[in-house]
């Protein structure tokens, strides 16, 4: 069974640029989550869909963070304008529903100069 | 609200038992579990516990959990040099969904 894939895997970006990052859960896994990770940290939960719609977005800083699964697979999660404090390594997660075991992809280790 | 803490480093030799710690804030935690983190990796599910339980071994691994003291434990036996990584401990309460609130790892150094 094919994991939780992400890309790109490495992103460096100059501060107010925008980047957007991809994930394709496993198949059929309805719900998706996006984590940031600062280095030193454990993860924190950006976003959580269920399907297409948004289930918790409340760590999610809106003002410059925006995150979408138009057909409830796939998922896009875009920064603009970045801030230096935003480079972490940014987690892709799925479950097959809700609550299940959440199941990680490999990650896209973000920096911002 | 919710906390979960763990110790930052753990050093033990090769063959040797390792005990990580963690506690957590949220007596209405239902799940607990260990990920492992290699340099450069996603987190890969180790093991988990439902709060009803008060240990649960799998192979090498074993997870103790004092829910009076809100303490969970990963021992792991026989350590081997494979085994050292950054591990998590993570609790999904009742309310909120789905969501885990991480510890802050503790990195496991197997030394020979």
């Amino acid at each position: 069974e094919a994991g939780v894939a992400q890309s790109p895997r490495y992103k460096i970006i100059e501060k107010r640029q925008s980047v957007a990052f991809w994930c394709n859960p496993i198949s059929g896994h309805a719900t998706l989550y996006w984590y940031q990770q600062i280095l030193g940290q454990g993860p924190k939960l950006l976003i959580q869909f269920q399907n297409n719609g948004v289930v918790d977005d409340s760590q999610l800083p809106k003002d410059r963070f925006s995150a979408e699964r138009l057909k409830g697979v796939d998922s896009t999660l875009k920064i603009q304008p970045a801030k230096l404090e935003d480079s972490a390594v940014y987690l892709c997660a799925s479950s097959l529903t809700l609550p299940d075991t959440q199941y990680f992809g490999p990650g896209t280790r973000l920096t911002v100069l | 609200g919710e906390d979960v803490e763990q110790s930052l480093f753990l050093s033990v030799r090769e063959g040797d038992s390792s005990v990580i710690n963690c506690t957590y804030t949220d007596s209405s935690s239902t799940y607990l579990y260990w990920y492992k983190q290699e340099p450069g990796a996603g987190l890969q599910l180790l093991t988990y516990i439902f709060s009803n339980m008060d240990m649960k071994q799998d192979q090498r691994l074993t997870v103790l959990l004092n829910k009076k003291d809100k303490h969970l434990s990963l021992r792991i036996a026989d350590t081997q040099t494979g085994d050292s990584a950054i591990y998590f401990c993570a609790e999904r309460a009742t309310g909120g969904g789905n969501k885990l609130t991480f510890g802050t790892g503790t990195q496991l150094k197997v030394e020979l």
